[in-house]
């Protein structure tokens, strides 16, 4: 079964440009999470998408947005770039019920 | 925010020797799962203990839950070089959908 695949691996923009991240969760899972993870915060949530509606969302500002798609693959959009925004950027995909999270390997973004 | 605390921040032992973590967290929860992170890769997860469970094992894995005291544990026997990582705790919290909270991470090396 494959795991939980997030693209691109590395990405590098400069500050004010707009990014676009994508995850595909494991096939069965309708539940997808996404995290910021950075030296100084850690582990911080971003939003949870379920049935292609947003649950919960964290603590971020409105240029963090995201959005799931009919087949659970999910995207996640941060605008206007700033160096802040440099971070491990981690999706997890979980069913239902168990709300075991497995996560993918993440997107590395580097904003200069 | 993170819920909770860590103990130890890193942790360095011999291989062969048993590990131990800690976690505390602060509020009620559905269940807590342990991750393992290999140098800011993704997170790995190890397994979920759910509120009414106490202890739970898996492989060279145990762990515990106390929820009158709010912590859990995370005991790695024998260890390898290969467990060298980071560690985190995070909490599944009642009433907050599938969001995560995770903990700041113990670091263990496991020395050969």
């Amino acid at each position: 079964k494959a795991g939980v695949t997030q693209t691109p691996r590395y990405l590098i923009k400069t500050r004010g440009q707009q990014v676009t991240l994508s995850c595909s969760p494991i096939s069965g899972h309708r539940s997808v999470s996404w995290y910021q993870q950075t030296p100084g915060q850690g582990l911080q949530f971003l939003f949870e998408y379920f049935s292609e509606t947003q649950r919960n969302k964290g603590n971020f500002p409105g240029r963090f947005s995201g959005r799931q798609f009919s087949n659970s693959r999910s995207e996640m959009n941060v605008s206007t770039l700033e160096l802040g925004d440099s971070a491990l950027y981690l999706c997890a995909s979980s069913r239902v019920l168990d709300r075991e999270a497995f996560f993918g390997q993440g997107t590395r973004l580097t904003v200069v | 925010s993170q819920q909770g605390e860590e103990d130890p921040q890193a942790l360095s032992i011999q291989e062969g020797e048993n590990a131990t973590m800690n976690c505390s967290y602060k509020t009620s929860i559905n269940n807590l799962q342990w991750y393992r992170q290999n140098s800011g890769r993704g997170l790995v997860h190890l397994i979920l203990i759910r509120s009414n469970e106490r202890e739970k094992h898996s492989g060279r894995l145990r762990v515990t839950l106390d929820t009158s005291k709010k912590s859990s544990s995370l005991l790695i026997t024998a260890s390898r070089a290969a467990d060298t990582a980071s560690y985190f705790c995070a909490t599944d919290e009642i009433g907050n959908g599938n969001k995560l909270v995770f903990g700041a991470g113990t670091i263990l090396r496991v020395k050969s």
